[in-house]
């Protein structure tokens, strides 16, 4: 069982509706990642929460909004996707920000329809 | 150039063998080193992390890093079917804040 845990698993949403993705991990951890894997492409980092302070990759469209709620939960605000924004969503933690490894949720794969 | 470079595959091996997989970094400044193994459709998962210059064995696992010539390789000995999948390699650096940089990935296959 991973210790960090995303939901849903999978998500089917059409371009005007309003999702969240979730993550949560167990491991008090300093750091949580949102990352976007592409098929057969390297995960691209989103965002980084770590020590109460969001980054933000300034290359992500605004229709994407991180929110942290407290040290162990990190959410994902969905709105007005495009289709080319399916893709699997990764979330990650981490004890200090990421100098000794990353623990990887299950997961989401999301189709933009 | 890409920050971390790696060969895509597929790299196939026999059962047994030993798989042999590279990567290159471009920035000196890369301070941790980290092999992460991804079955499809599923999430990567850490087998291996290196630090300092040389060897480092877990099991079946060997990282080895050589920073002069930003060259980190994963070696698999005793390959087996199970271990199938795409190979991620993945630099930590410091660039006014940590930041981990994936290599596009390795897809190896173990043929029975």
């Amino acid at each position: 069982d991973t210790e960090v845990t995303q939901t849903p698993k999978h998500l089917v949403m059409g371009m005007t509706n309003k999702k969240s993705l979730k993550c949560e991990q167990h491991m008090g951890h300093r750091a949580m990642y949102w990352y976007k894997q592409k098929a057969k492409k390297p995960p691209e980092l989103m965002f980084v929460y770590s020590y109460e302070k969001l980054s933000i990759n300034e290359s992500v469209p605004s229709r994407f909004s991180p929110e942290c709620p407290n040290s162990s939960l990190l959410n994902l605000h969905l709105h007005a996707l495009q289709p080319e924004d399916s893709a699997l969503y990764l979330c990650a933690s981490s004890q200090d920000t990421g100098t000794i490894g990353y623990t990887f949720g299950s997961g989401t794969r999301l189709t933009v329809v | 150039q890409k920050e971390v470079e790696q060969n895509s595959g597929p790299l196939s091996v026999p059962e047994g063998a030993i798989a042999s997989l590279n990567c290159t970094y471009s920035d000196r400044g890369s301070q941790s080193f980290f092999w992460y193994r991804q079955y499809s459709g599923k999430s990567p998962e850490l087998i291996m992390s290196i630090y300092s210059n040389g060897d480092k064995e877990d099991g079946r696992f060997t990282a080895q890093l050589n920073k002069a010539s930003q060259y980190v390789s994963l070696l698999i000995r005793d390959s087996q079917p199970s271990d199938s999948a795409t190979y991620l390699c993945a630099v930590n650096l410091y660039t006014g804040g940590f930041k981990t940089i994936f290599g596009a990935g390795t897809r190896l296959f173990v043929k029975a």
